[in-house]
């Protein structure tokens, strides 16, 4: 079993939809929770990140975390053309990737 | 500006032929990383180092080697490349070690090898 489970998309909304990006994880014991964007041709950045559960919310964007069914969401409100990337979610003590869900938001 | 570089961004060689990719931040960061990334797969850690002259395996190292003599630079080397190296590979850094939630990466190095 993977330690990171991504649904790999691709997701394609109209603008000022709401996305909804989701993963699984499989250790009870990981704290550190995290989504990295990746754009075309360029390398993951840091988009959000939260330690143990709960919610955390930053403009737009919302992580989500539940740790009693090990479940990563990150929400998107009125999202734009500029949010079009490649979402990968992160967690355990080491770095473990989720294999990226790919975004399009069309104007 | 706070970065990290990577050289050369594209890369096709032949099977066997040695080379090596670059990597240097200028950050001061004591922890740094390589990753490569395959559809489907995700990001995979090849080898990490905590700081000058310390170095571990990550996920899948075989194949690869590296060294850190100097803080902020980590190159990575293959001897002796095959086919399923082909893929696109980035070096990371970080100051809070290897538990933390921020990892800087570089921009990437695409290496095709046939």
């Amino acid at each position: 079993q993977k330690e990171v489970e991504q649904d790999p998309g691709p997701l394609s909304v109209p603008e000022g939809a709401i996305v909804s990006l989701n993963c699984t994880y499989s250790n009870s014991a990981f704290q550190y929770f995290m989504w990295y964007r990746q754009y075309s041709r360029k390398g993951p950045e840091l988009l959000m990140y939260t330690y143990s559960s709960g919610n955390k919310e930053d403009g737009r964007f919302t992580a989500q975390v539940d740790k009693s069914s090990k479940y990563i969401s990150l929400f998107i409100r009125d999202s734009q053309p500029s949010d079009s990337a490649t979402y990968l979610c992160v967690t355990g003590n080491q770095f473990y990737f989720g294999t990226g869900t790919s975004l399009t938001v069309i104007p | 500006e706070a970065q990290v570089t990577q050289n050369p961004r594209y890369l096709i060689t032949v099977t066997g032929k040695k080379l090596t990719v670059t990597c240097s931040q200028n950050m001061n960061h004591e922890y740094m990383s390589w990753y490569r990334q395959d559809p489907g797969l995700g990001l995979r850690q090849i080898y990490y180092s905590m700081n000058v002259e310390v170095t571990d395996k990550g996920d899948v190292p075989e194949g690869y080697k590296v060294s850190r003599k100097e803080k902020r630079n980590f190159p990575l080397i293959l001897e002796s490349p095959s086919p399923n190296q082909t893929s696109l590979y980035f070096c990371a850094s970080s100051s809070s070690g290897r538990v933390s939630y921020e990892q800087y990466f570089g921009p990437g190095t695409r290496l095709t090898v046939t």
